[in-house]
């Protein structure tokens, strides 16, 4: 099966840089995505990573190690309006379903 | 402009009943899917499909149903068995299961339940 853990929260000031970390056990899985959600929204897909290493978008970032069971979502020059739930997830191999983390909750102060 | 829909955004529902939520998207895509979120949770899969006329289990399926008789449309009944169903229902659709490409998800806007 597949399991993925992030931190419950972060908090950062604006114009910082902040990581958000993913740590996962799996059996196999195609890629890493990220999805951001505001309060009350819906998710929308941020990043994917289907290989190692670091894939660049505008202020956002994701990397992924497979060895290391790990990736991270990296958020530059923070905005208030980053301020949302963060969620990574991984679709699994055999079964094809996306897993969702728990998701970690970014607060961007002033 | 293409996307995926919901209705209603809010529902309320007498314990013992069953309430359909409606999911249309007009993206052509192959895939759909049912999530619930509870408050500070992340997202768990309810039921997903992969073509009309076909459909799986998630990791939570009990005490709810769905159908894929277009490939437009995917109902959720949420059915008196399901114990606690108060949550934000969210459906999804992608082009395909993604077994090779990025596959983004594309989410509805949401639908609140809440158990009166």
């Amino acid at each position: 099966g597949q399991s993925l853990e992030q931190p419950s929260e972060v908090t950062a000031v604006e114009g910082a840089i902040v990581q958000i970390n993913c740590t996962y056990q799996t059996s196999g899985f195609y890629g890493l995505s990220w999805y951001q959600q505001h309060d009350g929204g819906a998710p929308t897909f941020l990043s994917y990573n289907a290989l190692d290493g670091l894939e660049e978008t505008g202020r956002f970032s994701s990397f992924l190690s497979r060895s290391d069971s790990y990736g991270y979502l990296l958020l530059q020059e923070l905005q208030m309006k980053d301020s949302a739930s963060y969620f990574c997830a991984v679709r699994d191999r055999s079964s094809y379903k996306l897993i969702f983390g728990s998701g970690t909750r970014l607060l961007v102060r002033p | 402009d293409g996307g995926i829909t919901q209705s209603p955004k809010y529902l309320f529902r007498k314990e013992g009943q069953n309430v359909t939520l409606s999911c249309e998207q007009n993206l052509n895509h192959d895939a759909m899917y049912w999530y619930r979120q509870d408050p500070g949770q992340g997202l768990r899969l309810i039921y997903y499909s992969q073509i009309v006329n076909d459909f799986q289990k998630g990791d939570i399926a009990e005490g709810y149903s769905v159908s894929r008789e277009k490939k437009e449309s995917f109902p959720l009944t949420v059915t008196s068995a399901q114990k606690n169903p108060t949550a934000f229902y969210l459906c999804a659709s992608s082009i395909g299961l993604g077994r090779t490409s990025t596959d983004t998800q594309y989410f509805g806007p949401g639908t609140r339940l809440t158990v009166l």
